[in-house]
């Protein structure tokens, strides 16, 4: 079946320590997202891609890096520079081109949680 | 920069009835998309409708239709027949058209919807 995958579902993390989280698509879409969510609000832009091996900062960026080598993989470090890590990270990945109205469809998610 | 707002964090409604939920944002560009997304207990976002602003008729997916108001910058969603199923965060999105904003979606802080049998 096409869709986004991340993982894993669940992630603990010792102070100090970086973490990667996994997003891989089989859907060809050349552009790919991180979100993060806190608690009972909105989703925040950390990073984005639109081609492979280029990426740009959003909203939220600091404490957290990206590589975009492949296609199909994204994968998000949350650096021990992130102060705040625990939250709910999720990716995505759309389709590119002049007609930007391409939807944006989602992974199911994973919990970052410091310990 | 654009921001989008949704300024009822609670809706509630009773199984079978209507509900409208509001979203307003504020943009400087004449063309961009709308979006609105469901996000159920299990937290995976699931696309429910989308506009695009450089259309005039309302956009409707069976019971899911919005009530889009450019001059007024406002983007409501209008939930008929609700079912128990329908309890979720909705979330309200804007994209800009220009490929330069890099197609990133804005959200706004979203509505908890809950449905009493």
């Amino acid at each position: 079946d096409g869709g986004i995958t991340q993982s894993p579902k669940y992630l603990f993390r010792k102070e100090g320590q970086n973490v990667t989280l996994s997003c891989e698509q089989n859907l060809n879409h050349d552009a790919m997202y991180w979100y993060r969510q806190d608690p009972g609000q909105g989703l925040r832009l950390i990073y984005y891609s639109q081609i492979v091996n280029d990426f740009q900062k959003g909203d939220i960026a600091e404490g957290y890096s990206v590589s975009r080598e492949k296609k199909e993989s994204f994968p998000l470090t949350v650096t021990s520079a992130q102060k705040n890590p625990t939250a709910f990270y999720l990716c995505a990945s759309s389709t590119n081109g002049a007609a930007t109205g391409n939807t944006i469809y989602f992974g199911e998610g994973s919990w970052l949680t410091v310990v | 920069a654009q921001t989008v707002t949704q300024s009822q964090p609670e809706m509630s409604v009773q199984e079978a009835e209507t509900v409208t939920l509001s979203c307003t944002y504020d943009t400087s560009e004449s063309d961009y998309y709308l979006f609105w997304y469901k996000q159920p207990p299990s937290r995976q976002m699931i696309l429910v409708i989308r506009q695009e602003a450089y259309k005039q008729q309302n956009a409707t997916e069976n019971r899911f239709s919005v009530n889009f108001q450019k001059a007024a910058k406002s983007f409501s969603l209008k939930i008929s027949d609700s079912q128990l199923g329908d309890a979720a965060m909705y979330f309200c999105a804007y994209r800009p058209s220009n490929n330069n904003a890099g197609n990133m979606l804005t959200f706004g802080g979203g509505t908890r919807l809950m449905v009493k049998p």
